[in-house]
Parts: C-alpha cells; sequence; structure tokens
C-alpha cells in the first residue's frame, strides 16, 4: 500500500544550524507530497507542498524537492531558529479517481532548536 | 477568519460513557474527515465525508461514528469510549475532493477515557 517513512526523532540542533529531516514514500502512483508542522498545542498546518516529480516547495525559509528517482521529499532550512521547533510531517495524498483525498501521513518527527 | 473549530479541548471521561467532539468550519469546504494521533503512528484516518449526508470509514473506523447533516459541522461520536480510545483527534477539511488542496485542522482535542 501507499505509505510514508520519515526520520525517527527527536532531532536537537543549535540555533542556525543546517536542518535535514528525511522523507521517502512508497506509493502506486504519482502522488503529491506534502510537508505539515504541528507547533506545542496547536493544530497541524501546511508548511509546503509539491504536485509533481522535480517540483520544489518552498516557505518560511524551509524547502523540499519532489524526486522521484528516489521517491524522496527531504525537508530541508539552512539556518534554524528556536521558533521552528515543532513536529513536523511528512504526507502524500494519491487521488483515486477521485474517490477520497485522504492524505497519509508518516510518524512525525520533533525538532528542538536550542538557543 | 477562516478556521476548524473543535470542542472540548481536552475531556477526561470513564469507559462506556457516550460523547460527542464537534467540529465546525467557516471555509464552505466540501470535504471533512477525523483523524486520530498516537505516538509513533503518526495520524490515521478515522472517517471522511466528501459532502453534506456523504460519509465513509477511514483507517481506523471501529468504536466511532460520524455525521455530516450541514456542511459545516462534522461532529465524532464515541458510543461506548474505551481506554484503547484515549488519544489525539484532530478534525481537518479542504475545498475538495480534488488532490493538491490544502487541509486545514482543528486545534485537537485530547481524550482520555479511564
Amino acid at each position: 500500500g501507499n505509505s510514508v517513512t520519515q526520520m525517527e526523532g527527536p532531532v536537537t540542533l543549535s540555533e542556525e544550524a543546517f536542518l535535514t529531516i528525511n522523507c521517502t514514500y512508497t506509493a502506486t502512483g504519482y502522488p503529491s507530497l506534502f510537508w505539515y508542522v504541528q507547533y506545542p498545542g496547536e493544530g497541524l498546518q501546511l508548511l509546503l507542498k509539491a504536485t509533481k516529480a522535480d517540483d520544489k516547495g518552498s516557505n518560511k525559509g524551509f524547502e523540499a524537492t519532489y524526486r522521484k528517482e528516489t521517491t524522496s521529499f527531504h525537508l530541508e532550512k539552512g539556518s534554524v531558529q528556536v521558533s521552528d521547533s515543532a513536529v513536523y510531517f511528512c504526507a502524500l495524498i494519491m487521488n483515486y479517481g477521485g474517490a477520497t483525498n485522504k492524505l497519509i501521513f508518516g510518524t512525525g518527527t520533533l525538532l528542538a532548536v536550542q538557543p | 477568519e477562516a478556521q476548524v473549530t473543535q470542542n472540548p479541548r481536552y475531556l477526561i471521561t470513564v469507559t462506556g460513557k457516550k460523547l460527542t467532539v464537534t467540529c465546525s468550519q467557516n471555509m464552505n469546504h466540501e470535504y471533512m474527515s477525523w483523524y486520530r494521533q498516537d505516538p509513533g503512528l503518526g495520524l490515521r484516518q478515522i472517517y471522511y465525508s466528501m459532502n453534506v449526508e456523504v460519509t465513509d470509514k477511514g483507517d481506523v473506523p471501529e468504536g466511532y461514528k460520524v455525521s455530516r447533516k450541514e456542511k459545516r459541522n462534522f461532529p465524532l461520536i464515541l458510543e461506548s469510549p474505551s481506554p484503547n480510545q484515549t488519544s489525539l483527534y484532530f478534525c481537518a477539511s479542504s475545498l475538495s475532493v480534488v488532490m493538491n488542496t490544502e487541509a486545514f485542522f482543528g486545534q485537537g482535542t485530547r481524550l482520555t477515557v479511564v
């Protein structure tokens, strides 16, 4: 079946460090890929997305490139801030001929940024 | 402000006592769904609805019911809660069933069943 695998956390970094959170997917077709972020005590919110191979999604200094050849969508940021501390979820959507719009999530990666 | 509102945010209840978690969205979205979030498992879909009076099971529907009588509301009902339903629940909505549309999430309901 379709699934998303992301790196285990927690990831602990110092402010201004470089961030990579790995995400790979398994899908029978060509999904759209997403990163959602969950700040403490809040719901998930969309961080960025990519809808086809080689697309790059970007937002708030974060970026991720849809790599079909490696079935990956790794999240990167050049310089993290304390305010980036959150749980990050990689997710995909398969369009089953319009029948559903179900997000399939990875297990989430907790990022803790220390001053 | 566009939002998905869930109530209550926190709930402690006893086994077998029926409860309802409400969800309301003000964006005129067609598609709504419920997820539960558990450590190490990520978010798993419980039920979804493509429009008024159209609902269907997600991946983990056992022990839950939903209804969609109006477009804006999508309550989650636990007829006889059990401790294994202790979890963090999220309601989400999106404009349509077409892929690529952003999902908007409520702030979550932390449920404890003792």
